[in-house]
């Protein structure tokens, strides 16, 4: 049982901006650990997205953006794409567990 | 170019054993801590293990702890996971990830594929 919650899906047209939620507890994100976002494309490996709560990695389109606030995180994608289409996990660290954790992941679907 | 290829999975009975390993090339692999992640069949992404870069400190997740034991080699550049007691609640893809430390965060930079670990009579 994860203790970072998602929503299980989003959805939007082609053009249109979703986000993501990602939302955990003092013991995490409100602990101050940062959160990374991964996406998995249909049969493939995860692939990290965003790292320390707003970094894109080389090669990522600027169209994903991570922000963190309190106790949550947010990814959004502006100008969505088909090729989009994936599922998306927040990953962050728990104090009380003493290890990674991951959310419990959204499928995002184009319209 | 980081590259991280796992093999060793299969189908097993459950209380049966499996050593998964994961091959690096591309980085100083001695360097950086690596992690297994597990995907079971339709399900999320499970943290399973991680070791340090010089291969001192592993950690587990309570589902594993005891039965699982990670390893590495790193005059072979190469990660290890013994699988032990297996259940079915472990069939799963398993990945290997190569960690990444900043201040305040580990996060999981390159991935490998996967192997897929079946456990079943």
């Amino acid at each position: 049982q994860s203790v970072l919650t998602q929503p299980p899906s989003v959805s939007g047209a082609p053009g249109q901006r979703v986000t993501i939620s990602c939302t955990g507890s003092s013991s995490n994100i409100g602990a101050g650990f940062d959160v990374h976002w991964y996406q998995q494309l249909p049969g493939t490996a995860p692939k990290l997205l965003i790292y320390n709560n707003i970094n894109r990695p080389s090669g990522v389109p600027d169209r994903f953006s991570g922000s963190k606030s309190a106790t949550s995180a947010s990814l959004a994608i502006s100008g969505l794409q088909a090729e989009d289409e994936a599922d998306y996990y927040c990953q962050s660290y728990d104090n009380s567990l003493r290890h990674h954790v991951f959310g419990t992941g959204t499928k995002v679907t184009v319209l | 170019e980081v590259q991280l290829l796992e093999s060793g999975g299969g189908l097993v009975q459950p209380g049966g054993s499996l050593r998964l390993s994961c091959a690096a090339s591309g980085f100083t692999f001695s360097s950086y801590a690596i992690t297994w992640v597990r995907q079971a069949p339709g399900k999320g992404l499970e943290w399973v293990s991680a070791i340090s870069g010089s291969g001192g400190n592993t950690y587990y997740a309570d589902s594993v702890k005891g039965r699982f034991t990670i390893a590495r080699d790193n005059s072979k550049n190469t990660l290890y996971l013994q699988m032990n007691s297996l259940r079915a609640e472990d069939t799963a893809i398993y990945y290997c990830a190569k960690e990444m430390t900043t201040n305040n965060a580990v996060y999981f930079d390159y991935w490998g594929q996967g192997t897929l670990v079946t456990v079943s009579s």
